[in-house]
């Protein structure tokens, strides 16, 4: 089943202890995106990458890294996590530039305490 | 920079009755795509409907249209006979490289 994979679903951890939220898809997609999600903010775009080692800033990338060493995986990595990161996240992917849209995650629900 | 607004925060609409939700967004680009995603409370992101802006010609999808207003800057989404299923929160996004978000619209339907 083609689809996007993001792991974990519910994360709760405590300030300033690093963390990974991986992304996998199985499609061969070329660009994959990561969102936040808050009320009353919509999604917000984090980061985004349209080739393997080509990564580029959304509107939110503070607080955040992100690396596309394989064309599947695009990993989000917390290095010091604070409460303001508390969060629904998403990650997507899609084939390229054009009328396909992305294909979303489940989400990650991310709690900093 | 891109922006993509949707000024209706909840609509409300009964069974089987047409809705109409608003977008507009700001671009100096002339080819790009737009999209309406749902997302029900089990949060999952699904595409309802995509619109090329080279094409003005209204893309539909069975219950699901929109009205492509180019030079207006418009796309909004309207559903037909809608279902109790229809309820959730519909995000209006644009797309050049990156997909940019509105805010969504919270969509309740009764019976």
């Amino acid at each position: 089943e083609a689809q996007v994979t993001q792991n974990p679903r519910y994360l709760i951890t405590v300030t300033g202890k690093k963390l990974t939220v991986t992304c996998s898809q199985n499609m061969n997609h070329e660009y994959m995106s990561w969102y936040r999600q808050d009320p009353g903010l919509g999604l917000r775009q984090i980061y985004y990458s349209m080739n393997v080692e080509v990564t580029d800033k959304g509107d939110v990338p503070e607080g955040y890294k992100v690396s596309r060493k394989e064309k599947r995986n695009f990993p989000l990595i917390l290095e010091s996590p604070s409460p303001n990161q508390t969060s629904l996240y998403f990650c997507a992917s899609s084939l390229g530039w054009g009328s396909h849209g992305y294909t979303f995650g489940s989400g990650t629900r991310l709690t900093v305490v | 920079a891109q922006t993509v607004t949707q000024s209706q925060p909840e609509m409300s609409v009964q069974e089987a009755e047409t809705v109409t939700l608003s977008c507009t967004y700001d671009t100096s680009e002339s080819d790009y795509y737009l999209f309406w995603y749902k997302q029900p409370p089990s949060r999952q992101m699904i595409l309802v409907i995509r619109q090329e802006a080279y094409k003005q010609q209204n893309a539909t999808e069975n219950r699901f249209s929109v009205n492509f207003q180019k030079a207006a800057k418009s796309f909004s989404l309207k559903i037909s006979d809608s279902q109790l299923g229809d309820a959730a929160m519909y995000f209006c996004a644009y797309q050049r490289t990156a997909l940019i978000f509105g805010k969504g619209t919270t969509l309740s339907v009764s019976s």
